[in-house]
């Protein structure tokens, strides 16, 4: 069964620091990996995709296939990174997306 | 506003009333899903379609839900004899499913309140 697992529901970090959001799935196959991002009073939308391999303000990730796992990371917080962080799973182009419980990111000044 | 939208935004409902929420994704996409969220939850998956079709339904989604999109383009989710357990925040998503990757860009959200 698909599944995706954030294990922190609270993170806080301070300001500069590095971060990393766990994220880890189960899936019997090729997944497609995102993470969505949802700030304050705004909807829920798309911060990077492991397809695209591309750096997000500031944030990567890379999809570890031994250990299935996503995480995603940044070398130094900045306060306006504070929202919730969700890691998402498709398993193909025809198949839905799920979600993780999510992750609220807290930036500490 | 050429993102998804979502009707009504807020909806307070008696217990055992029927409600319908309404979703229009982004034009030109063929795929629209519709999610559940709860106070500290993730969005949890109900239904999805690739244009008029219905491909799939949660298990975890009882006989009072039912979703449609009759012309493949804006998409109805009805809650028939709503219950307390029913309140939530209703997302509708949609993507165009031909492209890399399934991006989906989400609406606002209907919060249904059932008392």
């Amino acid at each position: 069964a698909q599944r995706v697992t954030q294990p922190e529901k609270l993170l806080s970090v301070f300001k500069g620091a590095p971060v990393e959001l766990k994220c880890n799935y189960s899936y019997s196959g090729s997944p497609e990996l995102f993470w969505y991002v949802q700030y304050s009073r705004q909807r829920l939308q798309l911060l990077l995709r492991h397809i695209s391999r591309e750096s997000i303000k500031g944030f990567t990730a890379d999809l570890n296939k031994g250990e299935t796992s996503f995480h995603l990371k940044k070398p130094f917080a900045q306060e306006e990174d504070s929202a919730m962080y969700y890691c998402a799973l498709s398993g193909s182009r025809d198949d839905k997306i799920i979600f993780g419980k999510g992750t609220r990111l807290h930036i500490l000044p | 506003d050429t993102g998804v939208s979502q009707d009504p935004r807020h909806k307070i409902t008696k217990r055992g009333q029927n409600v319908t929420f309404r979703c229009d994704p982004i034009s030109e996409h063929n795929r629209l899903y519709w999610y559940r969220q709860t106070l500290g939850q993730g969005p949890e998956f109900l239904t999805y379609f690739q244009n008029e079709a219905q491909l799939e339904k949660s298990r975890l989604l009882s006989d009072r839900f039912s979703a449609e999109r009759p012309k493949g383009s804006f998409s109805t989710l009805e809650i028939q004899r709503t219950e307390q357990g029913d309140s939530a925040m209703y997302l509708c998503a949609s993507s165009l499913a031909e492209t890399g990757g399934t991006e989906a860009f989400f609406g606002q959200g209907t919060r249904l309140t059932v008392v």
